[in-house]
C-alpha cells in the first residue's frame, strides 16, 4: 500500500530564507506527483505537477523535484515571504485512480 | 471559469439526519472523487468515479453513497449522519483516468454533526 510522508510537519522561518519541504513515497509506480497549497479554512490550490518521466518543474519562486527511484520529492521555495505561510501537501497519483496524500507541512514565515 | 464547485460551504446536521453534498465541475473531466480531511489524518478518499455511471469505493466509504448520472455532477450522500462524519469534505476532478493529469479541488464543505 502506498504511503506518503512529509517532513517536517511544521516549519518556521524568517522572511527571505530559502527552504525545502520533503515528501517521500513507498511505491515508485506513480503517474505523477502534485504539490498543493492549503490556506486555513480553504481548499487546495495546485502549485506544481511533475510527471513520472520528469525530474523537476518550476513556477516562479517554486521548484519541485522528483526522484522516482528513491521515492522522494522536494519543494524548494526561494526567498520566502509571509504570504507563503500555509500548509503544503504532496500527493502521488498511483494507477490513475486516486491521489494519495501526505499529511502536509505547515509553514510559517515571519516578517 | 468556475472549475469545481461545492455546495454548501458549511452545514450542521443532527445525528441521524441525511443530506447530500453537491459537487459540480465544468471542465468536462472524466474523473471525480470525494475526500474527507480530518486533523492528524490528512485527506482520505471516500468514493471516486471514472466516468458517468461508474463509481467505486475509496479508503473510507462506510456511511456514504455516491452516484454519477452526468459527467458534470458527483453528489455525496450521507444516509444517517453520525458525529464521526464531522469533517471537511473536498471534491476533486481531473481530465482523464489513467493519464497523468492535474487534479483540481473545490473549496470544501465543512460539516458538523451534533
Amino acid at each position: 500500500k502506498q504511503e506518503v510522508t512529509q517532513i517536517p510537519a511544521a516549519l518556521s522561518v524568517p522572511e527571505g530564507e530559502n527552504l525545502v519541504l520533503n515528501c517521500s513515497f513507498t511505491d515508485s509506480a506513480i503517474y505523477n506527483l502534485q504539490w498543493f497549497r492549503q490556506d486555513p479554512g480553504k481548499g487546495l490550490t495546485s502549485l506544481l505537477l511533475i510527471q513520472s518521466s520528469q525530474r523537476e518543474q518550476t513556477s516562479g519562486r517554486l521548484n519541485a523535484s522528483l526522484d522516482k527511484s528513491s521515492g522522494r520529492s522536494t519543494l524548494y521555495i526561494a526567498a520566502s515571504q509571509p504570504g507563503d505561510s500555509a500548509t503544503y501537501l504532496c500527493a502521488v497519483n498511483q494507477a490513475g485512480t486516486a491521489l494519495i496524500f501526505g499529511k502536509g507541512t505547515t509553514l510559517s514565515v515571519s516578517s | 471559469n468556475a472549475g469545481v464547485t461545492q455546495t454548501p460551504k458549511f452545514q450542521v446536521l443532527k445525528t441521524g439526519q441525511s443530506m447530500t453534498l453537491q459537487c459540480a465541475q465544468d471542465m468536462n473531466h472524466e474523473y471525480m472523487s470525494w475526500y474527507r480531511q480530518d486533523p492528524g489524518m490528512g485527506l482520505r478518499l471516500i468514493h471516486y468515479s471514472v466516468g458517468a455511471g461508474i463509481t467505486d469505493q475509496g479508503e473510507v466509504p462506510n456511511g456514504y453513497n455516491v452516484s454519477r448520472s452526468t459527467t458534470e455532477d458527483f453528489p455525496l450522500r450521507l444516509l444517517s449522519a453520525a458525529p464521526s462524519q464531522t469533517s471537511v469534505y473536498f471534491c476533486a476532478s481531473s481530465y482523464h483516468v489513467g493519464a497523468s493529469t492535474e487534479a483540481f479541488f473545490g473549496q470544501g464543505t465543512r460539516l458538523t454533526v451534533v
